[in-house]
C-alpha cells in the first residue's frame, strides 16, 4: 500500500514568518493530495488539495506544490498568523483503495 | 444537509464488550471510510466501502468488522474491545465522481478500560 512520510513533526515560526511542511509519497500512480487542518478535539478539515495532472496550487496565504518525478508535495503558508496554530496533515488517495493514506501531522504553533 | 454525522460521540467500554459506531450521510455519496486516529499520530484507516455490498480492509482492520447495506450507512463493529482500540474513530464519505474531497464526521471518542 501507498506509504506517506511527513516533516517536520513539529514547527514553530514567529507571526509573519512562512511556514513550510513536506511530504514524501510511494505510489507513482496516486493522483489527489490533499492538505488537512486539525484542531484539538475536531476533525481534519481541508484546506487545500492538488491533483496531479497541477505542480502548483494557490489559495491566498496558502500554496501547494507537487513535484511528481520525485514523489513530494509541500505546504506553503505564508505570513503566518496566530490562528494558524494547529496540526497539519497531508494525505494521499491511495488508487487502490479509494481511501487516503495519511502523514503523522506537523504541529505548527505560531508566536505572536 | 446534515453532512457526515457519527453517533455517540463519548463511549467507554469494558475489556470484551461489543458496540457499534453509527456513521451516516445524506449527500449520496458512494465512497465511504472509517479512520481510527491515536494520539499525536495520523489517521489510519480501517476499513472502507466504494457502494452499497462492497466493501475491503484498509490498514488496520483486526478486530472491527463493517457493512453497507445502503448508500447513506456505514457502521463499524467492534467484536471484543481491547484496551488498543483506544482512539478517536472518524467516518468519511466521498463521491465517486466530480471531486476526491472526503467530508468527516465529528468522530467518535472511544476508550476501553
Amino acid at each position: 500500500g501507498e506509504n506517506v512520510e511527513q516533516h517536520p513533526s513539529t514547527l514553530s515560526v514567529q507571526e509573519g514568518d512562512s511556514a513550510v511542511i513536506k511530504c514524501t509519497y510511494s505510489d507513482s500512480a496516486s493522483n489527489y493530495f490533499p492538505w488537512y487542518k486539525q484542531e484539538l478535539g475536531k476533525r481534519p478539515q481541508l484546506i487545500i488539495d492538488i491533483r496531479s495532472n497541477v505542480g502548483e496550487k494557490k489559495d491566498q496565504r496558502i500554496a501547494v506544490t507537487l513535484n511528481k518525478t520525485a514523489k513530494h508535495f509541500s505546504l506553503h503558508i505564508t505570513e503566518t498568523q496566530p490562528e494558524d496554530s494547529a496540526v497539519y496533515f497531508c494525505a494521499v488517495r491511495d488508487t487502490g483503495r479509494r481511501a487516503l493514506t495519511f502523514g503523522s501531522g506537523t504541529r505548527l504553533q505560531v508566536q505572536p | 444537509n446534515a453532512g457526515v454525522t457519527q453517533t455517540p460521540k463519548f463511549q467507554v467500554l469494558k475489556t470484551g464488550q461489543s458496540m457499534t459506531l453509527q456513521c451516516a450521510q445524506d449527500m449520496n455519496h458512494e465512497y465511504m471510510s472509517w479512520y481510527r486516529q491515536d494520539p499525536g499520530m495520523g489517521l489510519r484507516l480501517i476499513h472502507y466501502s466504494v457502494g452499497a455490498g462492497i466493501t475491503d480492509q484498509g490498514e488496520v482492520p483486526n478486530g472491527y468488522n463493517v457493512s453497507r447495506s445502503t448508500t447513506e450507512d456505514f457502521p463499524l463493529r467492534l467484536l471484543s474491545a481491547a484496551p488498543s482500540q483506544t482512539s478517536v474513530y472518524f467516518c468519511a464519505s466521498s463521491p465517486r465522481q466530480e471531486s476526491y474531497e472526503q467530508y468527516f464526521g465529528p468522530g467518535t471518542r472511544l476508550t476501553v478500560t
